[in-house]
């Protein structure tokens, strides 16, 4: 099975612009997670989508966002980019029919806010 | 509120030796616990996962406990190889959600 896949891999915006990422899981799997991570912070959870619906979301101000699609790809918004929203930005797929708890990381997104 | 703590931050020893990860957790009501590793710039790679009701688990020279009752989970990399350079991160999954709080991992480095 192919991995989880992250597009773009890198992107440079500037202070006041948006962005999208987005975030192919493995096939079959439902559950989609999104994480920040930056030096200072550490890894953060941003939010987990299966079936379409946001599951749970971690404490990030609202210029955050996210969906999912029917086929379970799922895409990030950041709008009105801070400095502060550089990071790289890690998706993680799991597969939520069986006992399997392990999710699978793609290889991030980095943003860098200028 | 689950605060997720690694020791040492970074740690170098030589080719061969057997070594010793920790991590520790202030809230027991997990769900489980994972170790990952991470390779500079890349995404991450589940290594174990131990389930709150199990002891440990083992996956060829990698062997992880958990003790709930204390907080801490080790993770022991026996003959560890100069590949083994990475960035190793646990993180605890709370009971009430899927949410995996983390730890600022331990930067290894192996010395060839």
């Amino acid at each position: 099975k192919a991995g989880v896949t992250q597009t773009p891999r890198y992107l440079i915006k500037t202070r006041g612009q948006q962005v999208t990422l987005s975030c192919s899981p493995i096939s079959g799997h439902r559950s989609v997670s999104w994480y920040q991570q930056t030096p200072g912070q550490g890894l953060q959870f941003l939010f987990e989508y299966f079936s379409e619906t946001q599951r749970n979301k971690g404490n990030f101000p609202g210029r955050f966002s996210g969906r999912q699609f029917s086929n379970s790809r799922s895409e990030m918004n950041v709008s009105t980019l801070e400095l502060g929203d550089s990071a790289l930005y890690l998706c993680a797929s799991r597969d939520m029919a069986g006992t399997e708890e392990t999710q699978y990381f793609g290889p991030g997104t980095r943003l860098l806010v200028l | 509120k689950q605060e997720v703590t690694q020791i040492p931050a970074a740690l170098s020893v030589p080719e061969g030796e057997n070594l010793v990860l920790n991590c520790s957790f202030t809230d027991s009501a997990i769900y489980n616990l994972q170790w990952f590793r991470q390779d500079p710039g890349k995404g991450l790679t589940s290594l174990l996962l131990i389930q709150s009701s199990q002891r440990e688990q083992t996956s060829g020279r990698l062997n992880a406990s958990l003790d709930k009752s204390s907080g801490r989970s080790t993770l022991y990399i026996a003959a560890s190889q100069p590949g083994d350079s990475a960035t190793y991160l646990c993180a605890v999954t709370r009971y009430s959600n899927y949410q995996l709080i983390w730890g600022a991992g331990t930067k290894l480095i192996i010395k060839p």
